[in-house]
């Protein structure tokens, strides 16, 4: 089973390029989200998606952008890499609102230099 | 709004000895609570989840958590701690009623001794 499938798994960038982190899940969630993780935060949320077409933000959506064309991608798109978007990202996924489980890809590296 | 707190950001234990990872969580409906683990470098995995079913709650690797709705906890436990364990683990919680997001712990680091 893939479950989620989150590329690239390390990436260092330079101020000002820009990147897309791709996830893709196979198990027909309606929902997906992407997290950063940053020491002594837990998860934070960037944004999210109920279906194809349907975006939000989430707790700190600022220098990020998402699509959602598809049921199964939902790609994050960091415009202007900045320092301070060093962090692990996890793309994740779930059926639609209620008592779900919540199922994660294995992360992504980013450092921006 | 939904928080959790996890009272410790760390909590150290000698192998085979209990293990207690603290949880509480506000909520104004009834939660859905989950525990992850996370070992080094490695992604979420699910240990367990409450979802308004039995109270207590069996996971994988011997791990249980209390939903306690008069002390809004849900406190992890495992009877005897194995090197294995050492890891963060979080606590989350989802409420329906803001939709499906899920609010994550800030995590607890456990150490286990040898």
């Amino acid at each position: 089973n893939a479950g989620v499938t989150q590329t690239p798994k390390f990436q260092v960038l330079k101020t000002g390029q820009s990147m897309t982190l791709q996830c893709a899940q196979d198990m027909n969630h309606e929902y997906m989200s992407w997290y950063r993780q940053d020491p002594g935060m837990g998860l934070r949320l960037i944004h999210y998606s109920v279906g194809a077409g349907i975006t939000d933000q989430g707790e700190v959506p600022n220098g990020y952008n998402v699509s959602r064309s598809t049921t199964e991608d939902f790609p994050l798109r960091l415009l202007s890499a900045a320092p301070s978007q060093t962090s692990v990202y996890f793309c994740a996924s779930s059926y639609s609102k209620g008592r779900n489980t919540i199922y994660f890809g294995e992360g992504s590296w980013l450092t921006v230099v | 709004a939904q928080s959790v707190t996890q009272l410790d950001s760390h909590v150290s234990v000698s192998e085979g000895t209990p293990v207690l990872l603290r949880c509480n969580y506000s909520s104004s409906y009834s939660p859905s609570l989950f525990w992850y683990v996370q070992h080094p470098n490695k992604g979420l995995q699910l240990l367990l989840k409450y979802t308004s079913a039995a109270t207590l709650v069996k996971g994988i690797n011997g791990f249980e958590a209390e939903f306690k709705k008069s002390e809004t906890s849900f406190h992890l436990t495992k009877p005897s701690a194995h090197m294995s364990d050492a890891a963060e683990y979080f606590c989350v919680v989802s409420d329906h009623n803001y939709g499906q997001n899920f609010v994550f712990g800030p995590g607890t680091r456990l150490s286990v001794l040898p």
